[in-house]
């Protein structure tokens, strides 16, 4: 139980387009969705939280603009990168939580879009 | 600032020896200390610890944390090539819901 699904795996696209990835649920229902971010040989880096129906709050640094969250239902939270330059380039991850109690995990991760901006 | 200390940075160990990775932290609210695993992909969940001083297991490897002291040890016996990866702690709490991370420990078992 608990699996969460990013689609997708990989996208390569040239600067200047936007790109969206979206994370699903698959089998619960996620009151919170996180957008991170890894660079190469780096730890992961929080960018926003999203919980459904609301605006995303986003971490500091992060412009809200450029990285547009969408959290529309209680098992799909999208992330989109607007006019995407070859600095976006990253591993995207995101993750889901659900507020039951005796939860075995904080939070589920997908397993991640490699987006490279040429 | 909450913050989560993770050493060694990278560490090189042949394949049977024993180690043992460090995660000690600073974060207000404290909920849980998360180990995760990962490889070239998204972070692969190992353990979740919320009371000090009772071990986790889970095959080769184990983990306990210490809430007064404020850090866990994730322990690997018996090496294999396959156990090498990036070893993340997180730990939630803090204002929010959120997860804070470490910088992680490189692993490169050697056979």
């Amino acid at each position: 139980g608990a699996v969460v699904s990013q689609h997708p795996s990989r996208v390569i696209c040239k600067s200047g387009t936007s790109v969206k990835i979206e994370c699903r649920s698959l089998d619960f229902q996620a009151t919170t969705m996180f957008w991170y971010r890894q660079f190469p040989k780096k730890s992961l880096m929080l960018m926003a939280t999203s919980n459904e129906g609301s605006k995303a709050t986003y971490e500091q640094g992060v412009e809200k603009d450029k990285f547009l969250i969408n959290h529309a239902s209680l098992t799909l939270s999208t992330l989109t990168v607007t006019s995407a330059h070859p600095e976006d380039s990253s591993f995207y991850i995101c993750s889901a939580s659900y507020d039951y109690p005796h939860v075995d995990q904080e939070q589920y991760f997908g397993p991640g879009t490699r987006l490279t901006v040429t | 600032e909450d913050k989560v200390v993770q050493s060694p940075l990278s560490l090189v160990v042949h394949e049977g020896d024993t180690v043992t990775l460090n995660c000690s932290y600073e974060v207000t609210n404290f909920r849980s200390l998360l180990w995760y695993k990962q490889e070239k992909k998204a972070p692969t969940f190992l353990f979740m610890l919320t009371s000090s001083g009772i071990e986790k297991k889970s095959g080769r490897l184990s983990s306990i944390l210490d809430k007064k002291e404020l850090f866990s040890i994730l322990n690997i016996t018996a090496t294999q090539t396959g156990d090498s990866a990036v070893y993340l702690c997180a730990v939630g709490g803090g204002a929010t819901n959120k997860l804070i991370f470490g910088t992680g420990t490189l692993l490169a078992v050697q056979p």
